[in-house]
């Protein structure tokens, strides 16, 4: 079975502008959860996706949004680029979504955005 | 809100010694799950912990839940250069449907 796959895995970007990734999952999981790594916070939650709608959301400014469409598939949008958006952006995908925190989560091998 | 606290930030090993990395939660926990992410890599599942005192191996590596269910740590031993990476606990959130809240891990490097 194929793994959770993201696009594109590298970006650079410059302040202001807006960027788009993409998330899919592995077959029959239909949960998507996104993530945002650097270095200094480590893993925190950005929001997940359930059958195509946002079961929850992270501690993050309304310029991050997110979607999921009838296959699964997710995307993460974020506009207004600033040089903090720099990171590591990582989706994972489980079967019946992040109940109780009782899921495996299965990480894509993420998107590196930089924002010069 | 939920925290997950990890401790050593780092720690860096001579191949062949031990290493133990730790875990502390502000409440219990209904379970603590672990992963392993290598350098340039991504976060890959290692293991699920559920009852009050459990105690689960996989090869070199054991992992343990406190008593309490608030604590928990992963002890690797006799370290091996594949072992470099940073190691992540993670637990879920206050109230189901909840997402899992990740410590910052500890990175192992592990000297030849």
């Amino acid at each position: 079975k194929a793994g959770v796959t993201q696009t594109p895995r590298y970006l650079i970007k410059t302040r202001g502008q807006q960027v788009t990734l993409s998330c899919s999952p592995i077959s029959g999981h239909r949960s998507v959860s996104w993530y945002q790594q650097t270095p200094g916070q480590g893993l925190q939650f950005l929001f997940e996706y359930f059958s195509e709608t946002q079961r929850n959301k992270g501690n993050f400014p309304g310029r991050f949004s997110g979607r999921q469409f009838s296959n699964s598939r997710s995307e993460m949008n974020v506009s207004t680029l600033e040089l903090g958006d720099s990171a590591l952006y990582l989706c994972a995908s489980s079967r019946r979504g992040q109940r109780e925190g009782r899921e495996t989560q299965y990480f894509g091998p993420g998107t590196r955005l930089l924002v010069l | 809100g939920q925290q997950v606290m990890q401790i050593p930030q780092y720690q860096h090993v001579q191949e062949g010694e031990d290493f133990t990395t730790y875990c502390n939660s502000s409440t219990t926990l209904s379970n603590i799950q672990w992963y392993k992410q290598r350098p340039g890599g991504h976060p890959v599942f290692l293991i699920q912990l559920v009852k009050s005192g459990e105690v689960k191996k996989q090869k070199r590596l054991t992992f343990q839940f406190g008593e309490a269910k608030k604590n928990s740590s992963l002890h690797i031993t006799a370290t091996q250069t594949t072992d470099v990476g940073t190691y992540f606990c993670a637990g879920p959130g206050y109230s189901g449907n909840t997402p899992l809240v990740f410590g910052k891990g500890t990175r192992l490097s592990v000297i030849a």
